[in-house]
């Protein structure tokens, strides 16, 4: 199956820093990823759709300027949490989609999240 | 909100038992997915079930859903203590696995 791979796996930063975490998909192209974050024993929000050449699309209430998304090239999504404050500590999780225009229905692959503290 | 709904929130059982976990959702999908995720992990997808199935099956999974009532469960046969884990559904509504996620059940079984 296709492999998803996101880095780091855990970073610790200090509150007012900035941090970036990367979604590469490894043999696939991906036109379209997703950005979850999911707090501790809560379930998986989606926070934005990262679309390859142009701008995201951030789902509501998620800040588009602390959260900067950038798709630069098929297999490879960012996400920049700036001016990281305690309340942003969180794990952080990509999908990417393989599929071409004709094929709906087959399931996601996502990366292995990313556990961000920010003391 | 985005997400559905998952009950129950928590279960616990012991090994052998059969495990269910139900999921409504909102509006109408393409597909519904069940994923399961180990303490402080990434997710591991187990079942995708396109709209027109009723039923699928993998391995000890048995998947329903339920269109005209918006609702999916998860049967787990047989538990073993390693299926301890939260177990989430997810709906893609648009296509290209834009995934809104359920509550989710957290599963306990016990040797």
């Amino acid at each position: 199956g296709a492999v998803v791979s996101q880095h780091p796996s855990w970073v610790i930063c200090k509150s007012g820093t900035s941090v970036k975490i990367e979604c590469r998909s490894l043999d696939f192209q991906a036109t379209t990823m997703f950005w979850y974050r999911q707090f501790p024993k809560q379930s998986l929000m989606l926070m934005a759709t990262s679309n390859e050449g142009s701008k995201a699309t951030y789902e509501q209430g998620v800040e588009k300027d602390k959260f900067l998304i950038n798709h630069a090239s098929l297999t490879l999504s960012t996400l920049t949490v700036t001016s990281a404050h305690p309340e942003d500590s969180s794990f952080y999780i990509c999908s990417a989609d393989e599929r071409s225009t004709v094929y709906v229905n087959t399931e996601a692959f996502f990366g292995q999240g990313t556990r961000l503290t920010v003391v | 909100s985005q997400q559905g709904e998952e009950d129950p929130q928590a279960l616990s059982i012991q090994e052998g038992e059969n495990a269910t976990m139900n999921c409504s959702y909102k509006t109408s999908i393409n597909n519904l997915q069940w994923y399961r995720q180990n303490s402080g992990r990434g997710l591991v997808h187990l079942i995708l079930i396109r709209s027109n199935e009723r039923e699928k099956h993998s391995g000890r999974l048995r998947v329903t859903l339920d269109t005209s009532k918006k609702s999916s469960s998860l049967l787990i046969t047989a538990s073993r203590a390693a299926d301890t884990a939260s177990y989430f559904c997810a709906t893609d509504s648009g296509g290209y696995n834009k995934l809104i996620f359920g509550a989710g059940t957290r599963l306990a079984v016990h040797p």
